[in-house]
């Protein structure tokens, strides 16, 4: 069973930095393009950043480029997203999901449960 | 960037009923459009990639289609454990945008 599981969340001050996990079972990680999702307090989903299977390419969302910082451990089958300076609009619940892929088409096939990041002084 | 629009925001309907949900992108993405469920406290969940391919262990009451640049997502006959917000996703494009979402809501 693919299971996602995401931790490091919690409560940071402008400024401040946090990094995120997520681990990953039940698949081969290292086959498998990897993203954060995030999702602010009652609102809509937002992608913000995609990893390949092999590290590299990577992208950013033109609101967290420069600020956060993706990366991945296939030998760990673990995803990190690192947060520099974030800002009260980086409060969100944040997903890692598995990009899928079939006949062409790609998609996020697998989400974590979230991991709340409140950005607070 | 590709701009993804859904209409309507909300609605209310009620078990038993057949529902419509639009996805209009700004741009041509082919059929590169994906479909999410996602219900209160929970992660989203895929429903449909390609515009039209039922992901596998997913009702068939929902459904997908496309003409041009607008897409719909359709439940034939609604299920209590339907109601949830829905979210449909460009994959034409990095980024790869989603739209706002619809909450559907039990009349």
């Amino acid at each position: 069973e693919v299971q996602l599981v995401e931790s490091g969340g919690g409560l940071v001050q402008p400024g401040g930095s946090l990094r995120l996990s997520c681990a990953a079972s039940g698949f081969s990680f290292s086959n498998y393009e990897m993203n954060w999702v995030r999702q602010a307090p009652g609102k809509g989903l937002e992608w913000i950043s995609s990893i390949s299977e092999s590290g590299n390419p990577i992208y950013y969302a033109d609101s967290v480029k420069g600020r956060f910082t993706i990366s991945r451990d296939n030998a760990k089958s673990s995803l990190s997203l690192q947060i520099i300076s974030p800002r009260p609009e980086d409060t969100a619940v944040y997903y890692c999901a598995r990009a899928g892929y079939r006949f062409g088409w790609d998609y996020f096939d697998s989400w974590g449960q979230g991991t709340l990041v409140t950005v607070s002084s | 960037d590709i701009q993804m629009t859904q209409s309507p925001s909300s609605l209310s309907a009620s078990v038993g009923d057949r529902v419509t949900i639009t996805c209009r992108a700004s741009q041509s993405i082919s059929r590169n459009l994906n479909w999410y469920q996602q219900k209160s406290g929970e992660a989203p969940k895929l429903l449909i990639y390609g515009a039209s391919t039922l992901q596998g262990g997913v009702s068939s009451r929902f459904s997908g289609s496309e003409s041009g640049t607008d897409f719909t997502l359709t439940i034939s006959s609604l299920q209590p454990e339907d109601f949830a917000t829905y979210y449909c996703q460009q994959s034409h494009t990095t980024p790869r945008t989603f739209g706002q979402g619809t909450k559907l809501e039990i009349k």
